[in-house]
């Protein structure tokens, strides 16, 4: 079956780069997304990207999709505290649903 | 507007009792998804609804789970004779579903936590 996989977790200092990795295996995922959980709170869409692309840049985040590897990253330009979170990363397989990654803890120190 | 909106926020029941757990989702969302998420990992898909369809429940672990929805919009999950196992956030999503709102973009509610004792 479909297995989406990450990094327990990352830590970095507040301004540096993040990256958070993810690889997953169903080859017929249609797009990609990244899902940022805060502490007490529900999950937010933070960014998605198609599987035809292999780059999608958003104000501070940017996707890299290697499509052959089936890995998918998420860079976080510029990291600010409030950014600590847990990041999820997800695949649309058939039907509709997502299958998650067990998500990385983020931890930015000041 | 108001997002996906989830009842009770907190729930601790005992042991082989029942619960219900309620999912309000976002007015005119077609799909309506349920996810648990337990201790220490991600978050398993359980049933999937989409508009007048039979749902897709591949992911209910047992048949203590079930689901409805009622007039295609608020949604029930029920679970029968609670174990410890069953202890976790459960997550109501929707999204607009194949009639738009490419890619499908699933909108979380805040989850209701489950602790059976």
């Amino acid at each position: 079956g479909e297995d989406v996989e990450q990094s327990l977790f990352l830590s970095v200092r507040e301004g540096d780069s993040s990256v958070i990795n993810c690889t997953y295996t169903d080859s017929s995922s249609t797009y990609l997304y990244w899902y940022k959980q805060e502490p007490g709170a529900g999950l937010q869409l933070l960014t998605y990207i198609f599987s035809n692309m292999d780059m999608k840049q958003d104000q501070r985040l940017t996707v890299l999709l290697n499509k052959k590897d089936k890995h998918l990253s998420l860079r976080i330009a510029d990291t600010q505290t409030g950014d600590s979170a847990i990041y999820f990363c997800a695949e649309k397989v058939p039907g509709n649903m997502l299958t998650f990654g067990g998500g990385t803890r983020l931890m930015v120190k000041p | 507007g108001a997002g996906v909106s989830q009842s009770p926020s907190n729930k601790v029941t005992e042991k082989g009792k029942d619960v219900e757990l309620r999912c309000d989702p976002i007015s005119g969302h077609t799909a309506l998804y349920w996810y648990r998420q337990s201790l220490g990992q991600g978050l398993e898909f359980l049933i999937y609804f989409q508009g007048n369809s039979a749902p897709d429940k591949s992911g209910l672990p047992s048949d203590r789970f079930s689901a409805e929805r009622t007039g295609g919009s608020v949604s029930t999950l029920t679970i029968q004779r609670t174990q410890q196992e069953d202890s976790a956030v459960y997550l109501c999503a929707s999204s607009l579903g194949r009639a738009g709102g490419t890619p499908y973009e699933q909108y979380f509610g805040p989850g209701t936590r489950l602790t059976v004792t």
